[in-house]
């Protein structure tokens, strides 16, 4: 079955600073990826995605994710944190012939100044 | 500003009842998914529908139906309403190709359900 694990629920970090938040994900076949972020009321905004080449990928805002198919991983990563990157991320795990999206549980990040 | 809009963005509703939650997808888009997003979780997918057949189900019961129509908008039907679905209902539209292959889902506001 499909599962995605964020192991952290929380982050905090300053503005400025560099910025990783780590995913793991279950899947039997090709995985196709995705990052989305919320803010508070609103709906899913898509960062960025992966479906096969460049293991490398960049997206909106800045953000960019790694995919490591030996580690099962997915990370989203920024050099620069903003206050406004300040919301809840959620990655997700969906197959190539899939119909669903599996979700993670998300990290909340926080940016202090 | 995905193009994908829900209506309504608030409802209050009281157990037993029953709810209709609306959607209009991005123009073009053949493809509409259902999640539901309890507080302090990651979104659950519920329902898909192509071309407006049903295609695939989470795990949730028959109570939770679907339509989609050929206007590009969609709706979730919820009947004998609990406690528990008190949640944020999120749709997501998207277009599947020929091969039926996955595709970019683009999520709408949400619509928030609260049940008394």
């Amino acid at each position: 079955a499909q599962s995605v694990t964020q192991p952290d629920i929380h982050i905090t970090v300053s503005e400025g600073a560099s910025l990783e938040l780590r995913c793991n994900y279950s899947y039997g076949a090709t995985p196709y990826l995705f990052w989305y972020v919320q803010s508070p009321g609103q709906g899913l905004q898509l960062l960025l995605k992966y479906f096969s080449g460049d293991t490398l990928v960049q997206g909106i805002k800045g953000f960019e994710a790694e995919f490591k198919r030996s580690q099962s991983s997915f990370n989203l990563r920024k050099p620069s944190v903003h206050w406004s990157d300040a919301a809840e991320y959620f990655c997700a795990v969906g197959g190539e012939y899939g119909n669903k999206l599996v979700f993670g549980a998300g990290t909340i990040l926080r940016v202090k100044s | 500003e995905t193009g994908v809009t829900q209506s309504p963005t608030h409802l209050i509703k009281t157990r037993g009842q029953q709810v209709t939650l609306r959607c209009s997808s991005q123009s073009g888009h053949n493809t509409v998914s259902w999640y539901q997003q309890a507080l302090g979780q990651g979104p659950q997918f519920i329902f898909q529908y192509y071309r407006e057949e049903e295609n695939g189900r989470g795990n949730f019961p028959p109570r939770f139906s679907g339509l989609q129509f050929p206007n590009y908008s969609s709706e979730l039907n919820v009947n004998a309403l609990e406690l528990d679905d008190s949640a944020l209902y999120l749709c997501a539209s998207s277009l599947k190709g020929i091969g039926l292959l996955a595709e970019t889902q683009y999520f709408g506001p949400g619509t928030r359900l609260l049940v008394l």
